[in-house]
């Protein structure tokens, strides 16, 4: 079946570690998106990648960055995790025409 | 800003019974709005979805509704099961913008068997 797919399900990380989540995609969707979502809230868009043009939001820190080597695979790299960057970190995809197709999550949590 | 909000964040129903999450949006120009399904530990999950030319729409055991002059949306699911105890997130979309959704704060729903 054709899907999202999130690797790790659960990261540990220590305080300042550079660590680095990976989604991988076989829909073939040309827009791929890296979301962080806290406990009770709704997910919060940190960038996103239609195509290979970069689009970032003007409140995601700079800690956070992301590559898209090719279209089926993105990468969310946290370049110093803070205890405040533990969340579950959602990707998704789509076409651009506005439905998103959601992977199961990562679950970070930093020590 | 604009935004889209839900009017409860949260709703506990009996098995069996009809569930009706409500929406509010305020961008007058969003044209596609979808329903996601949250349960714990896991990513959202697209129930269904509508664009602003309809007024409902209708899947399994949900339907949608629309209604623009008040900018409302609602989700209903029908004969309610413990398995759709999850939270629901409404999320607005406009098309030619930016390729962002926009998310409610979110509605969890707890079936009580």
């Amino acid at each position: 079946d054709a899907m999202v797919i999130q690797n790790p399900r659960y990261q540990v990380t220590q305080f300042g570690k550079p660590v680095t989540l990976s989604c991988s995609q076989t829909l073939n969707h040309n827009v791929m998106y890296w979301y962080q979502q806290k406990s009770s809230q709704a997910p919060k868009l940190l960038f996103h990648y239609y195509d290979k043009d970069f689009n970032n939001e003007a409140d995601t820190p700079d800690n956070f960055q992301s590559r898209r080597p090719n279209t089926s695979f993105c990468f969310l790299d946290i370049r110093s995790p803070g205890l405040g960057d533990a969340a579950m970190y959602l990707c998704a995809t789509s076409r651009g025409t506005g439905g998103q197709y959601f992977g199961p999550g990562t679950r970070l949590t930093v020590t | 800003g604009e935004s889209v909000g839900l009017h409860l964040p949260t709703l506990s129903v009996q098995e069996g019974d009809n569930s009706i999450i409500n929406c509010a949006y305020s961008n007058s120009a969003s044209d596609y709005f979808i329903w996601y399904k949250q349960e714990s530990g896991k990513g959202p999950q697209f129930i269904i979805d509508i664009r602003s030319n309809m007024d409902k729409r209708q899947g399994q055991r949900v339907t949608v509704l629309l209604n623009k002059t008040v900018k409302h949306l609602s989700l209903q699911i029908a004969a309610t099961q413990p398995g759709d105890s999850a939270v629901y997130f409404c999320a607005d979309f406009t098309q030619g913008g930016s390729e962002k959704l926009v998310f409610g704060k979110g509605m969890k729903l707890t079936v009580n068997p």
